[in-house]
């Protein structure tokens, strides 16, 4: 079945430790993005990439990175200087860059706590 | 900035009601409005507005976009408790780069 995948489901960090969240998807994709999830504050974007080797920040971007290496994958690194990193982490994507955005596609997202 | 401001916050009715949702935004060349249910983990499509399609429906949800009020409702008649979720809307501009601006979303809870 067509869709995206987001690993690990649940994830606990250590203070000063980096970690990185998998994001695969099948759909053939141009657009993916990766959103932040906090209690009552909606979706809010961190990074978003149109075209393979390329990448956008979005609007909280700082203490987060990624790569697009491969048009189906679109990991996200939460660095160590990323101040309050625990929360939701939901990947997504769209169809066609340069066209309306249209429906986004979530992964089931990732749940990351720092203890 | 582009801006999305969804209300209420959050809503408890009982089955069989009907509710509205309400989203609001502020948003430079404005092309769509889109929403989203988020039961557990992963937000699912409803529908989307453009100022060539402003009213939708899909069974008993129906959403309405009012371009000169810069918003859109989102009714949900004969409510269930599977119907019970976080509605979330979003806005896309034009020139956005495939950028979408999301709402606070509203928590929904419906009580058999």
């Amino acid at each position: 079945d067509g869709g995206i995948t987001q690993s690990p489901k649940y994830l606990f960090r250590k203070e000063g430790q980096n970690v990185t969240l998998s994001c695969e998807q099948n759909l053939n994709h141009d657009v993916m993005y990766w959103y932040r999830q906090d209690p009552g504050q909606g979706l809010r974007l961190i990074y978003y990439s149109q075209i393979v080797n390329d990448f956008q920040k979005g609007d909280i971007a700082e203490g987060y990175s990624v790569s697009r290496e491969k048009k189906e994958s679109f990991p996200l690194t939460v660095t160590s200087a990323q101040k309050n990193p625990t929360a939701f982490y939901l990947c997504a994507s769209s169809e066609a860059a340069g066209r309306g955005t249209g429906e986004l596609f979530f992964g089931e997202g990732s749940r990351l706590t720092v203890l | 900035e582009d801006k999305v401001v969804q209300s209420p916050l959050s809503l408890v009715v009982h089955e069989g009601d009907t509710v509205t949702l309400n989203c609001s935004y502020e948003v430079t060349n404005f092309r769509s409005l889109l929403w989203y249910k988020q039961e557990k983990k992963a937000p699912t499509f409803l529908f989307m507005l453009t100022s060539s399609g402003i009213e939708k429906k899909s069974g008993r949800l129906s959403s309405i976009l009012d371009k000169k009020e810069l918003s859109s409702i989102l009714n949900i008649t004969a409510t269930q408790t599977g119907d019970s979720a976080i509605y979330l809307c979003a806005v896309e501009a034009w020139n956005a780069g495939n950028m979408l601006t999301f709402g606070g979303g509203t928590r929904l809870m419906v009580k058999p």
